[in-house]
Formats: C-alpha cells, structure tokens, sequence
C-alpha cells in the first residue's frame, strides 16, 4: 500500500499571505490528522477529520482550518500568515475506529514565513 | 493534564552496545502508547505501541518497549545499537482523556546519537 502523501513538500510565502497543503491518506483511511512540528513547541495536535467532519480540535486559532473530502484526501488551510507558523505540518491517517488505531504520517509540508 | 515525559535530550551510545530511550507518562485513565522514529527531513515512522496485556512490546527493525504501570514508564529498548539507529525518537499517548480518538500526546523527543 502507498503511505500516507503530502503536497508540497516545501513551501516559502510572506508574512499576511494564505496557504493551503494536501494530504492524501492511505487507501481506506478514513480518519486524517494534522499535526504542527516546531522546535519550540515540538509536536502539537492541530485537528482530525473523519467522515468530512471535524471530529477533534487544538488549541489553535481559527486562522487554522481544515477540510476533508469524500476520498478522505484532506486539505489544512492558514490564513494571514504569521513568522511564528512556520514549521513542519505533518499529517496522519488511520482507521479512526478507536484508541489503539496506530496513526501513519506523511513526509510533512515544510512551511517558511518570511 | 495528560503529558509525555523525555528526559534526556540526547542519548549517545557506540555501535553494537544495547540502547535504552526512556519515557514516562502521566494519564488519567489506562494509557495507550506509542513510539515513532524521525529521520531527518521526515515524517514520523511507527515503530511500535502497547495496547494491553504482555507489557513487553515488539517493534519493527528489532527495536522493543517496556510498559512498567507502576513506575508510568514506558522505556524503548534495541539489544545492540546500529549507526543507521540514529534520529529523533518520540514517544506519546492517547487514551479517552487526551481529548479524541486521534489526538496523539508526543514527548520533546530524544536524539540518538549512535557512534561507530
């Protein structure tokens, strides 16, 4: 089976811009999630789609938003831009039918704020 | 507050000698743990995870954990350490207090450091 892809890899915008990455999860997956990668920060859980809908939140602003599509192909969205979002944006698919699912992640999107 | 605890930043450890990434955890509830490995300009490989029952877990590439309930370790072991074992190591937990089926909780991450 194919893993888990994501699109792009590296991704370079300004400060105020918008910018949207893509996650293809493994085929019959059904649950993506988004996960944030700082050095600061470390790993920090954005959200989780399921079935189209958002089934789980972090903390984060609603600059942060997601959508996910009938094939379970996920899209995370950030608005207005800011330096402190740059950072390695991994996501994760599963099953999503209970606690002991083991997660798969993609490559991660490489996003820099300049 | 569920969290993940790494406390070594960096574990250093020659070619051939057994290696230990140390974890522990603080939950409500029964835990279930995870750890992954982080190549450099990677995503997070799976390496294994403890469910329930035998608290001695196998992993992929010879690597195992063991789950200690007493002590909320969760600590990854390999019985003799390659130089291609090098890379960030996280550990983390979900159960049904951390917040949803798929929010993992992840430690800071240690760095191996496998030397010839």
């Amino acid at each position: 089976k194919a893993g888990v892809t994501q699109t792009p890899r590296y991704l370079i915008k300004t400060r105020g811009q918008q910018v949207t990455l893509s996650c293809s999860p493994i085929s019959g997956h059904r649950s993506v999630s988004w996960y944030q990668q700082t050095p600061g920060q470390g790993l920090q859980f954005l959200f989780e789609y399921f079935s189209e809908t958002q089934r789980n939140k972090g903390n984060f602003p609603g600059r942060f938003s997601g959508r996910q599509f009938s094939n379970s192909r996920s899209e995370m969205n950030v608005s207005t831009l800011e330096l402190g979002d740059s950072a390695l944006y991994l996501c994760a698919s599963s099953g999503g039918q209970g606690f002991t699912d083991t997660q798969y992640f993609g490559p991660g999107t490489r996003l820099t704020v300049l | 507050a569920q969290s993940v605890a790494q406390p070594e930043d960096q574990v250093n450890v020659a070619e051939g000698n057994p290696l230990t990434v140390k974890c522990t955890y603080s939950v409500s509830g029964n835990p279930y743990l995870f750890w992954y490995v982080q190549y450099p300009n990677r995503g997070l490989q799976f390496l294994l995870k403890y469910i329930t029952g035998d608290n001695l877990v196998k992993g992929s590439y010879g690597f195992e954990a063991e789950f200690n309930k007493s002590q909320t370790s969760f600590h990854l072991k390999k019985p003799s350490a390659l130089v291609s074992d090098s890379a960030l190591y996280f550990c983390a937990v979900r159960n049904s207090f951390s917040g949803g089926y798929n929010k993992l909780i992840f430690g800071a991450g240690t760095r191996l450091a496998v030397h010839p």
